[in-house]
């Protein structure tokens, strides 16, 4: 069955450095999306990312945020300079035209310190 | 007014027990419904999208009503390995296609 794929799995940063998450998205999808979840709370859109440009995000992703898929199949979250309730687990997610149905990453947790 | 809402569980329930779960949500142009569930710690995955008619995979059953702005989830025969959180998802503006996720509430199936 088609994945995601989501890389590192887990990353731990310093309040203030910028990180990079990195997302594989199955190869026919179309439609890609960064999620967050803080421990504890509800799933949360952030961003989602049609035909190389943005098509919606939410009033969580601000300027620290952007998202780019530099290539034919990476597509990166990256928040320039994080704060501590920037940990979170991050999922990527994506779906094909026509269909409904997400398929998520397995995430990565973020850890801020 | 939270946009998705659902039962704050969690569920306690015995092997082999029949569990439902509520979920409303408030945007009455929403479009699309979902039920995802979510192992600790671990990604989202769709358990089964929910239709106006009802449907029904396996042991579970879904149903919506759009006047109400309700969907269920019912589990019949509930094994151990039904322990999850169990996530509402809607499909909303102004999002178009981005889901909106209820809390979830947790499952325990117990021995």
């Amino acid at each position: 069955e088609p994945e995601v794929t989501q890389t590192p799995s887990h990353q731990v940063t310093q309040m203030g450095q910028e990180v990079i998450l990195r997302c594989v998205p199955i190869s026919n999808h179309l439609y890609f999306y960064w999620y967050r979840q803080i421990l504890g709370q509800k799933v949360e859109f952030l961003v989602s990312f049609y035909n190389n440009e943005i098509s919606e995000k939410s009033e969580i992703f601000d300027d620290q945020f952007s998202v780019e898929r530099p290539d034919g199949s990476n597509f990166t979250l990256k928040i320039r300079s994080t704060k501590l309730e920037d940990s979170a687990m991050y999922f990527c997610a994506s779906n094909g035209q026509g269909t409904y149905g997400y398929t998520f990453g397995s995430g990565t947790r973020l850890t801020v310190v | 007014r939270k946009e998705v809402e659902q039962d704050p569980g969690p569920f306690n329930v015995p092997e082999g027990a029949t569990v439902a779960f509520n979920c409303t949500y408030s945007n009455s142009a929403s479009q699309s419904f979902f039920w995802y569930r979510q192992d600790c710690r671990k990604e989202p995955k769709l358990l089964m999208s929910v239709y106006s008619s009802g449907n029904e995979d396996g042991r579970f059953t879904a149903q919506l009503n759009r006047a109400s702005q309700y969907i269920s989830l019912l589990i019949r025969d509930s094994k151990l390995s039904d322990s999850a959180t169990y996530l509402c998802v809607v499909i909303s503006p102004p999002y178009g296609q981005n889901f909106v996720f209820g809390p979830g509430t947790r499952l325990s199936v117990l021995p």
